[in-house]
């Protein structure tokens, strides 16, 4: 199984902050086969990032998605306040599918 | 568009089984496979199989393996999870999930399935 390995597991941050989460996966595959998802309490994931950098259709340019190696960043390049939830990544490479244990950003 | 959208919430008692059903519109379900990730309340994402519609293959986890059950009815694009043998344990939101290279992966809303006596 391909592990994901997420960090921060947790962060504070201000509204404006710049901020990155990153998923190291236990084995290189092709950036096109990880997303990325925002997750906010008692809703289904919102899914953010396709195919490594994408954007999907309707999220702001303030997030972006980022490959090297086994390393994929998630970017806010300017927190907003509706952006406080939890994000977690998403590998679709090989079955079983796996997923980072999830980056909660509060409001510092 | 593309829309996954799943039956209610249920309630179940330890021992009884489940049936999710995931109507599908917006795309030909027979070309994408369909796949079901659960979470429990304030742990994360566990994948539990997929299936291809198509073909009806379908293939587990191993710690579902002998549980669950994934089908669909293509003539009404709908897809299911029925897991049975039911514990506390498997108290959690129940997603199906289409995958697509192209355009990512497509979720429904979720059904909550609480197992309970």
């Amino acid at each position: 199984d391909i592990q994901m390995t997420q960090s921060p597991l947790s962060l504070s941050a201000s509204i404006g902050d710049r901020v990155t989460i990153t998923c190291r996966a236990s084995q290189t595959f092709v950036s096109n086969y990880l997303s990325w998802y925002q997750q906010k309490p008692g809703k289904a994931p919102r899914i953010l990032i396709y195919s490594g950098s994408r954007l999907q259709s309707g999220v702001p340019s303030r997030f972006s998605g980022s490959a090297s190696g086994p390393d994929f960043s998630l970017t806010i390049s300017s927190l907003q306040s509706e952006d406080f939830a939890t994000y977690f990544c998403h590998q679709t490479f090989l079955y079983p599918w796996t997923f980072g244990h999830g980056t909660r950003v509060e409001i510092k | 568009q593309v829309q996954l959208v799943q039956s209610g919430p249920e309630v179940k008692r330890p021992g009884a089984s489940v049936k999710v059903s995931c109507k599908t519109s917006g795309f030909n379900l027979t070309s994408y496979d369909i796949n079901w990730v659960r979470q429990a309340s304030g742990q994360g994402l566990e994948w539990m199989g997929w299936m291809s519609p198509e073909t009806g293959y379908a293939q587990h986890a191993q710690k579902f393996q002998d549980r669950v059950t994934l089908t669909a009815a293509t003539s009404i694009a709908t897809a299911y999870m029925e897991l049975k043998r039911l514990t506390p344990d498997d108290t959690a939101v129940y997603y199906c999930v289409r995958d697509d290279f192209y355009s990512g992966p497509a979720w429904g809303q979720g059904t909550l399935v609480s197992v309970s006596s």
